[in-house]
């Protein structure tokens, strides 16, 4: 049973370019949320997203987007990237409203 | 407004010996409660929640946790550390009506011989 997968696992950009992030959930799992984790800190709530829809979001400009796919996938693009953009971005993913989410290993994201 | 709160920044302990990671918590309403652990370059593994009940949580590899309402606390414990078990350890939580972890700033476990 494959866990939450992530891709890429490491991303170089510039500042000024747009990125993109992909999240493939646990199997069974119709819920994906995003976290930004940056250096030192504690994972910050980005979007979570639900029957294709972003059901909640946190506080993050609208630079941050997203998109869930028919089979449950989810990509988080971010626009006009900034230095501050540079943290390890992580996908979770859970059923439903299902209290316990499982989280991808991460993909690291490097703004120069 | 929710938050959690971990007020060490690093704790150590000699292998061995008893541990707690503390924890503090924010929320209105009923809280759900959750521990993570974090190795180098990894995402994030879940230890142990809490939901209703018990107040005393067990969870994955000898870990455990204490619920306390009148202290608003959920400190992560275990009777014997393993070097390892030297990690980074988040507490998260959040309240009914939505599922949004909100974390702490997590704390430097560091085990030694």
């Amino acid at each position: 049973d494959a866990g939450v997968t992530q891709s890429p696992t490491h991303l170089i950009k510039t500042r000024g370019q747009q990125v993109t992030l992909r999240c493939s959930p646990k199997s069974g799992h119709d819920t994906v949320s995003w976290y930004q984790q940056a250096l030192g800190q504690g994972p910050q709530f980005i979007f979570q997203y639900y029957e294709e829809e972003e059901r909640q979001r946190g506080n993050f400009p609208d630079r941050f987007s997203g998109h869930q796919f028919p089979n449950y996938s989810s990509e988080l693009n971010v626009n006009a990237l900034l230095l501050g953009d540079s943290a390890l971005y992580l996908c979770a993913s859970s059923f439903g409203r299902g209290v316990e989410q499982y989280f991808g290993p991460g993909t690291r994201l490097t703004v120069t | 407004a929710q938050s959690v709160a971990q007020p060490e920044d690093q704790v150590n302990v000699a292998e061995g010996n008893p541990l707690t990671v503390k924890c503090t918590y924010s929320v209105s309403g009923n809280p759900y409660l959750f521990w993570y652990v974090q190795y180098p370059n990894r995402g994030l593994q879940f230890l142990l929640k809490y939901i209703t009940g018990d107040n005393l949580v067990k969870g994955s590899y000898g870990f455990e946790a204490e619920f306390n309402k009148s202290q608003t606390s959920f400190h992560l414990k275990k009777p014997s550390a393993l070097v390892s078990d030297s990690a980074l350890y988040f507490c998260a939580g959040f309240t009914g009506g939505g599922n949004k972890l909100t974390f702490g700033t997590g704390t430097q476990l560091k085990v030694e011989l």
